[in-house]
């Protein structure tokens, strides 16, 4: 069974340019979540989608960070302008109902984002 | 305001030895704890979750504890292998919200 996949695994922008990240969940899976990881720090969750609606964007910096999840398979994130501290590991995980305790995340290998 | 806290940023033990990593929570409502194992490069990837009804769940080499009145749970690794030397990221789930929150993770070495 194939893993989540992201793409691009490496990105440096300048400070204010746009950016953008790419998911493939894992086949069936109906929840997709984007994380940020600052160096240092554990994941932090920016939004979660089952199929294709939102059910938690409550820490995603709406100014400036859009997301969607097209028919309800891949999805991306947008940073439009970044900013200096939005250098993170970008991960995006899967799981297999609509979230929940047990409903394990399996996630991909993350999308390293350089602002400078 | 971290309402998950792994206080050891690194432990290092022998090859063969225990390894214990300890996790902290301050939020009451989190009923659903998680141990996830992270390689350079890679994404997290479940290691074993733990209910607050239990407190001891184990699944081969690795036993997670919960003591909820003290809100600390620790993973126990015995013995330890080489190929676990990775960052372990401890997190909690609770409340409505099923969101997991994520400790800032403890790098383990386990030495030859």
């Amino acid at each position: 069974e194939a893993g989540v996949a992201q793409s691009p695994r490496y990105k440096i922008i300048e400070k204010r340019q746009s950016v953008a990240f790419w998911c493939n969940p894992i086949s069936g899976h109906a929840t997709l979540y984007w994380y940020q990881q600052i160096l240092g720090q554990g994941p932090k969750l920016l939004i979660q989608f089952q199929n294709n609606g939102v059910v938690d964007d409550s820490q995603l910096p709406k100014d400036r960070f859009s997301a969607e999840r097209l028919k309800g398979v891949d999805s991306t994130l947008k940073i439009q302008p970044a900013k200096l501290e939005d250098s993170a590991v970008y991960l995006c995980a899967s799981s297999l109902f609509g979230g929940g305790s047990t409903d394990t995340q399996y996630f991909g290998p993350g999308t390293r984002l350089t602002v400078l | 305001d971290q309402q998950v806290k792994q206080n050891s940023p690194s432990l290092s033990v022998q090859e063969g030895r225990i390894s214990i990593l300890n996790c902290d929570y301050t939020n009451s409502m989190f009923d659903y704890f998680l141990w996830y194992k992270k390689y350079p490069a890679e994404g997290p990837t479940f290691l074993i979750s733990i209910s607050s009804i239990k407190d001891k769940n184990e699944d081969g080499r690795f036993t997670v504890f919960l003591n909820k009145s003290a809100k600390h749970l620790s993973l126990h690794i015995v013995p330890s292998q080489p190929g676990d030397s990775a960052v372990y990221f401890c997190a909690a789930d609770g409340g409505s919200n099923y969101k997991l929150t994520f400790g800032k993770g403890t790098l383990l070495t386990v030495n030859p």
